[in-house]
């Protein structure tokens, strides 16, 4: 089946620490997005990828840092810089020609 | 970025028709309105899009003003499935699509 993983569902990390999200996608998607989600409130865009090896920052990507070397695969680090990392943080892909974003399940980051 | 007005919550009953609806007076020319649904702890779902003229899926209906500065989302029959947060989003950017998330409004379907 095609679709988004993104993984762990769960991670915890200590203050202080960097930590990486991963998210994979098998849909051959070219753009690939991160989004933050805090209790309550709509997705704020992080950072997105239209193509490989190419991104651009969105409305808050202070304190956070992405890589693109594989059209698959788009990792989001989030760094001792990031002032509240505890988030809800979400990955999606989109087709190119096509207005519709695919969604991953998500990682619920708590830093403690 | 151009912003959307939702209200904040609906409720609605099972099998009955739902019309949600979404403000969106600085919208451009060249904005896609876009739907999508959230439930708990889970990523968005799109549930239908469109740029001028009303659009029909499996899903739902896309009502949209003759001067685009409002749009209705309709669900036809309601079921509990249908509980959620809808969000109603502008899309823009052209080769840099993105979309912009408001708070959405949070749909309760009463059995």
């Amino acid at each position: 089946d095609g679709g988004i993983t993104q993984s762990p569902k769960y991670l915890f990390r200590k203050e202080g620490q960097n930590v990486t999200l991963s998210c994979e996608q098998n849909l051959n998607h070219d753009a690939m997005y991160w989004y933050r989600q805090d209790p309550g409130q709509g997705l704020r865009l992080i950072y997105y990828s239209q193509i490989v090896n190419d991104f651009q920052k969105g409305d808050i990507a202070e304190g956070y840092s992405v890589s693109r070397e594989k059209k698959e695969s788009f990792p989001l680090t989030v760094t001792s810089a990031q002032k509240n990392p505890t988030a809800f943080y979400l990955c999606a892909s989109r087709r190119t020609g096509s207005n519709e974003q695919f969604f991953g399940p998500g990682t619920r980051l708590t830093v403690l | 970025d151009a912003k959307t007005t939702q209200p904040n919550s609906m409720e609605s009953n099972e099998e009955e028709p739902v019309h949600l609806p979404c403000n969106h007076s600085t919208i451009s020319g060249t904005d896609y309105i876009h739907w999508y649904r959230q439930l708990p702890s889970q990523g968005p779902e799109y549930v239908i899009h469109g740029l001028t003229s009303n659009v029909n899926n499996r899903m739902a209906s896309l009502a949209i003003a003759e001067d685009r500065k409002s749009s209705t989302l309709i669900l036809h029959r309601a079921t509990l499935r249908d509980a959620a947060v809808y969000y109603c989003i502008l899309g823009s950017g052209g080769s840099n699509y993105k979309l912009t998330f408001g708070k959405g409004t949070l749909l309760t379907v009463n059995p």
